[in-house]
């Protein structure tokens, strides 16, 4: 089925660097939604976005919507440990008729070194 | 705290021995999802209960069942398990009007022997 193109696919940084990552569609999408995934447990629900532009902060987490509603952008600034996990990029496809169906990015497998 | 919970954390089951695996949820969300991860992978929808109301995605093997006898419980029927069924069964919920927040239990990891 389709799938987003979520990158990097995988991230090294140190401690207290900022991170970027990314997702992509060839689709247009009404919702986007960032999750983060501990190894082991359940996806962690961290910031939804609804409107195309939206820009909304969760701690030192902050989510755009982009305006083109193709693609949407998670930062994380000032990493720690406790960041390490996977993160996936997950939306509704405009025009989508499935109820609560998500369409899941690949995941961005994230570490952090002290 | 308002929760999933899903039981047991590990599942062990042989090949062809049918095995179910539960959750419940404090969140009081009307719907509640299913989904199937395997490694390195994203989750996939398996199904969904809107209300008492069963949804099937079209790729969902016959293999997989799923029972709901109340707002809080549900459970997930693997009649007849194959090697290839071994993976994390993840359960979720949502409110109704917000069908795409969906909160993710801690996840059962089937083992098939």
């Amino acid at each position: 089925g389709q799938q987003l193109n979520q990158s990097p696919q995988s991230m090294f940084i140190q401690e207290g660097e900022d991170v970027s990552m990314n997702c992509t569609s060839s689709s247009i999408f009404n919702t986007w939604l960032w999750y983060k995934q501990d190894p082991g447990e359940g996806p962690v629900l961290l910031i939804a976005l609804y409107k195309a532009g939206e820009l909304t902060s969760n701690g030192r987490l902050t989510a755009q919507f982009g305006i083109t509603r193709k693609d949407s952008f998670l930062n994380i600034s000032a990493s720690i440990p406790s960041d390490v996990g996977i993160y996936f990029c997950a939306g509704r496809r405009a025009g989508g008729t499935s109820y609560g169906k998500l369409t899941f990015g690949q995941g961005t497998i994230l570490t952090v070194h002290p | 705290d308002a929760m999933v919970i899903q039981n047991p954390r590990y599942q062990v089951t042989q090949f062809g021995k049918p095995v179910t695996l539960s959750c419940s949820q404090t969140l009081n969300h009307n719907v509640m999802y299913w989904y199937q991860q395997k490694s390195s992978q994203a989750p996939k929808l398996l199904f969904h209960y809107y209300d008492k109301d069963f949804n099937n995605e079209a790729d969902t093997p016959d293999n997989f069942q799923s029972r709901r006898p109340n707002t809080s419980f549900c459970f997930l029927d693997i009649r007849s398990p194959g090697l290839g069924d071994a993976a994390m069964y993840l359960c979720a919920t949502s409110r109704r009007d917000r069908p795409y927040e969906q909160y993710f239990g801690p996840g059962t990891r089937l083992t098939v022997t």
